[in-house]
């Protein structure tokens, strides 16, 4: 099974801020990376499917990069509404698992 | 726009079973896979099972091969996760989501989720 490492498991930062999460992947996945907000009580959202591409409706200021093992996820400026955790899924293979979760506070 | 909707979820003591159900509606359910995916309280999304657009295709994650079976039913545009043999280590939140692949992999997402059903399984 493919493990997914991602970090920081935690981050504080302020509103205007460019935040970045990394996911790792323990073998080659290509660019099946996916990116999932969810904002606590609620279920989660895809973010960005297929490594970089944004879901419809998505923000512009949420990309995602990387291919074969490491990925990164940017936030080009934070706002308050993006207080969530946030979990890169990888889907090269089966099972594909979530990443532990980055869980993402306002300073 | 796509809605999915939980049900089944409870409060059930160890070594016993349940059933959730996942009904689907506003997008063509018998194209998409489907999955389901738990969370334990205050922890991380934990991916369970998946099955094929047309039920042809299962996979289980380790931890609940052989306990829990995933079904579908398109004519009813309806999910279902039958578990057995239920352990503590079960409760979380359980989620149904949509995956428009029709390969099981490589290359899928999961666009579209349900709100979760609760399942509490204690003594």
């Amino acid at each position: 099974d493919i493990q997914m490492t991602q970090s920081p498991s935690s981050l504080s930062a302020s509103v205007g801020d460019r935040v970045t999460i990394t996911c790792q992947a323990s073998q080659d996945i290509s660019n099946y990376l996916n990116w999932y907000q969810q904002k606590p009580g609620r279920a989660p959202k895809l973010l960005i499917y297929d490594a970089s591409h944004l879901q419809t409706g998505v923000p512009s200021r949420f990309t995602g990069s990387g291919s074969g093992t490491d990925f990164t996820f940017t936030i080009s400026s934070l706002q308050p509404e993006d207080i969530a955790t946030y979990y890169c899924q990888q889907y090269d293979s089966l099972p594909p698992r979530f990443g532990q979760g980055t869980k993402l506070e306002i300073k | 726009q796509a809605h999915l909707e939980e049900s089944g979820g409870g409060v059930v003591q160890p070594g016993r079973s349940l059933r959730l159900s996942c009904a689907a509606s506003g997008f063509t359910f018998s194209s998409y896979s489907m999955h389901w995916v738990r969370q334990a309280p205050g922890k991380g999304l934990e991916w369970l099972a998946v099955i094929s657009y047309d039920g042809s295709n299962k996979y289980y994650t380790d931890s609940v091969k052989g306990r829990f079976t995933i079904s579908r039913d398109n004519s009813k545009n309806t999910l279902y996760l039958q578990m057995k043999s239920l352990r503590t280590e079960d409760t979380a939140v359980f989620y149904c989501a949509g995956d428009p692949s029709r390969l099981l992999a490589p290359g899928g997402y999961l666009v579209y989720w349900g709100q979760g059903t609760p399942v509490t399984v204690s003594s």
